[in-house]
């Protein structure tokens, strides 16, 4: 079967850094994504890692290592609006076959 | 373009009853996906497609479950004789694979099912 393992809750203060990881089986494997969602609203698409290494964008970053077949995803000065469930995300194979974590909920304190 | 829309928004239905959601991608992608999300769980995968071509559907998925992509450009996706278990957040996505190595998939606002 095919396992993608996230902590179900994390909490932070606001303008902190908070790191949320993700650890998978999965029978294939072609690239490692995150997304973001907003109570009531529809997952978004944060970033996407491949190759081994650090991608950044913005106040987010995403780590993938995939030789230990796990991932993180690193946020920066957080602010209120970044209270949202994260999802990592596996592409399978080359046909794009893409399956979900269950989520972590990031709570942000004042 | 707006985006991918699915229709409609919310379903509420007897058990036993058929219904059937409908999603239309971003015009240029031809991969569309569907999944389910039930509160607090991550999307599930049920079935994707290339063009018209379905891909690959779940095994966790029941018969009662099928989905069409006839032109390659809108999908339906039907359940029959619903269950209380089928109330969930059907969740439609769109990609366009000429955009990889990103793998970016648009998601739809979704329809939320409630099975009585």
């Amino acid at each position: 079967g095919q396992s993608l393992e996230q902590p179900s809750e994390v909490t932070a203060v606001e303008g902190a850094i908070v790191q949320i990881n993700c650890t998978y089986q999965t029978s294939g494997f072609y690239g490692l994504s995150w997304y973001q969602q907003h109570d009531g609203g529809a997952p978004t698409f944060l970033s996407y890692n491949a190759l081994d290494g650090l991608e950044e964008t913005g106040r987010f970053s995403s780590f993938l290592s995939r030789s230990d077949s796990y991932g993180y995803l690193l946020l920066q000065e957080l602010q209120m609006k970044d209270s949202a469930s994260y999802f990592c995300a596996v592409d399978l194979n080359r046909d794009d076959k893409i399956i979900f974590g269950k989520g972590t909920r990031l709570h942000i304190l004042p | 373009d707006t985006g991918v829309s699915q229709d409609p928004r919310h379903k509420i239905t007897k058990r036993g009853q058929n219904v059937t959601f409908r999603c239309d991608p971003i015009s240029e992608h031809n991969r569309l996906y569907w999944y389910r999300q039930t509160l607090g769980q991550g999307p599930e995968f049920l079935t994707y497609f290339q063009n018209e071509a379905q891909l690959e559907k779940s095994r966790l998925l029941s018969d009662r479950f099928s989905a069409e992509r006839p032109k390659g450009s809108f999908s339906t996706l039907e359940i029959q004789r619903t269950e209380q278990g089928d109330s969930a957040m059907y969740l439609c996505a769109s990609s366009n694979p000429a955009d990889r190595p990103t793998g970016e998939l648009f998601f739809g606002e979704g329809s939320r099912l409630t099975v009585l």
